[in-house]
């Protein structure tokens, strides 16, 4: 199973709300990413777990809080949402912590902030 | 800072011939990645590539890495309309704690009949 899944797909969400975007892979990984994409533009890293715990952050707002709660799941936490912030969500994992290893990608979740 | 830096940045080409996507990076590093996306759809990766002379084929694509000349490239043999697509490439910077990858800008490929 070679496989990383997003829930949700499509989410439409005001300025004042909290939400979460969910990412869960199976495959064992034991790094987890998730980017930002805006439209024909490439991926924006922004945060990247190593073991559960965060290694990178690129110096991403505080609007969006990551977690890893175990090795499979990884989510994102939204809140106070700007609409510039509207993008497709993308999460990703790789098998190892040093290089030489793929990224699998998610499907990834489209954002509409209103 | 690190670039990347891809061109194209559009491309489009007839079915049935040839053509070179070129990825150029800023820094030392040997480990290039090559990523196909389809609208609306995520990235799929196409090619790994771990060391100076590098070189991958799958099916009508070959990748490459000179990472003397921090180059990379993507050739495309015989076009078909299924390769229609963004290819990305992208640079990994990260030190042995995590991967940190540089995206290229894209190549939006077309592929006409």
């Amino acid at each position: 199973d070679t496989e990383v899944t997003q829930t949700p797909k499509h989410l439409v969400m005001g300025m004042t709300n909290k939400k979460s975007l969910k990412c869960e892979q199976h495959m064992g990984h034991r790094a987890m990413y998730w980017y930002k994409q805006k439209a024909k533009k490439p991926p924006e890293l922004m945060f990247v777990y190593s073991y559960e715990k965060l290694s990178i952050n690129e110096s991403v707002p505080s609007r969006f809080s990551p977690e890893c709660p175990n090795s499979s799941l990884l989510n994102l936490h939204l809140h106070a949402l700007q609409p510039e912030d509207s993008a497709l969500y993308l999460c990703a994992s790789s098998q190892g912590l040093a290089g030489g290893h793929e990224q699998y990608f998610g499907p990834g979740t489209r954002l509409t902030v209103t | 800072e690190l670039k990347v830096e891809q061109n194209p940045l559009f491309l489009s080409m007839q079915e049935g011939k040839n053509y070179t996507i070129y990825c150029n990076y800023s820094t030392t590093s040997d480990r290039l990645y090559w990523y196909r996306q389809d609208p609306g759809k995520s990235l799929e990766s196409l090619f790994v590539l771990l060391s100076n002379g590098a070189v991958k084929q799958e099916g009508r694509l070959m990748a490459s890495l000179d990472t003397k000349a921090r180059l990379s490239t993507l050739h495309i043999t015989a076009a078909v309309h299924d390769l229609s697509a963004t290819y990305f490439c992208a640079v990994d910077t990260g030190n042995q704690g995590a991967q940190k990858l540089v995206f290229g800008q894209g190549t939006r490929l077309t592929i006409n009949p």
